[in-house]
């Protein structure tokens, strides 16, 4: 039973403009919810965050929101970069539990 | 630099054999954890360690299991490989506590099952 879902598998964008990646979660107890970047033949790297308590993080270039009453997260990427053209995963994690959960991706292309 | 080592990049193994992969952290993590990718179904866990010596079952821990006998090295084994664990494995580390947890990934190894 999938307790984080991507339900986009893919996103193009046109660069300089904004990339949205949605994630849903099914279980209101997580406390924490983190982004994850990953490049083929790379393993996947930490991007941003947001505690349960917050519904805005920013830094720099992306910013990650929560919806708690949807159990709901997107990250947004302004202006987005060929570079960013990647697999995003989000995940979850509860504050006292060790192990993470992740959804399923989204592979962004970002077209020059 | 944090580093987490992935024996070996790529395998190829016939159905039936024993696969080891190994994992090596140099962060003086607490946490090691086994994850494998597939495509549609992101990243699953197979097993995780929060110390020497323990494990906890992730969401598909049937047909592997894992050793952990120093901090820095978690084992992922195959006992009998099947063609339906052809995947990418990943490996990961993270410190103990509450808060983020951030996990370091490996590079991924690769299996293919024949």
């Amino acid at each position: 039973d999938q307790q984080v879902k991507q339900n986009s598998p893919s996103l193009s964008v046109q660069e300089g403009r904004i990339s949205i990646l949605n994630c849903d979660y099914t279980n209101s107890m997580f406390d924490y919810f983190l982004w994850y970047k990953k490049y083929p033949a790379e393993g996947p790297t930490f991007l941003i965050s947001i505690s349960s308590i917050k519904d805005k993080n920013e830094d720099g270039r992306f910013t990650v929101f929560l919806n708690k009453s949807a159990k709901h997260l997107s990250l947004h990427i302004v202006p987005s970069q060929p570079g960013d053209s990647a697999v995003y995963f989000c995940a979850v994690k509860r504050n006292l539990n060790n192990d993470m959960r992740f959804g399923a991706g989204t592979r962004l292309t970002v077209k020059p | 630099d944090v580093k987490v080592t992935q024996s070996s990049r790529y395998l190829v193994k016939r159905t039936g054999e024993k696969v080891f992969l190994e994992c090596v952290q140099d962060m003086d993590h607490e946490n090691m954890f086994w994850y494998r990718q597939d495509p549609g179904l992101g990243l699953r866990l197979i097993y995780f360690s929060y110390d020497v010596k323990m494990k906890e079952k992730g969401d598909i821990p049937e047909g592997y299991s894992v050793s952990r006998e120093k901090k820095e090295r978690f084992s992922l084994i195959l006992e009998s490989a099947s063609t339906n664990q052809t995947s990418m494995y990943l490996c990961a580390s993270s410190r103990s506590g509450g808060g983020t947890g951030e996990l370091f990934f490996g590079e991924g190894s690769r299996l293919t099952v024949l």
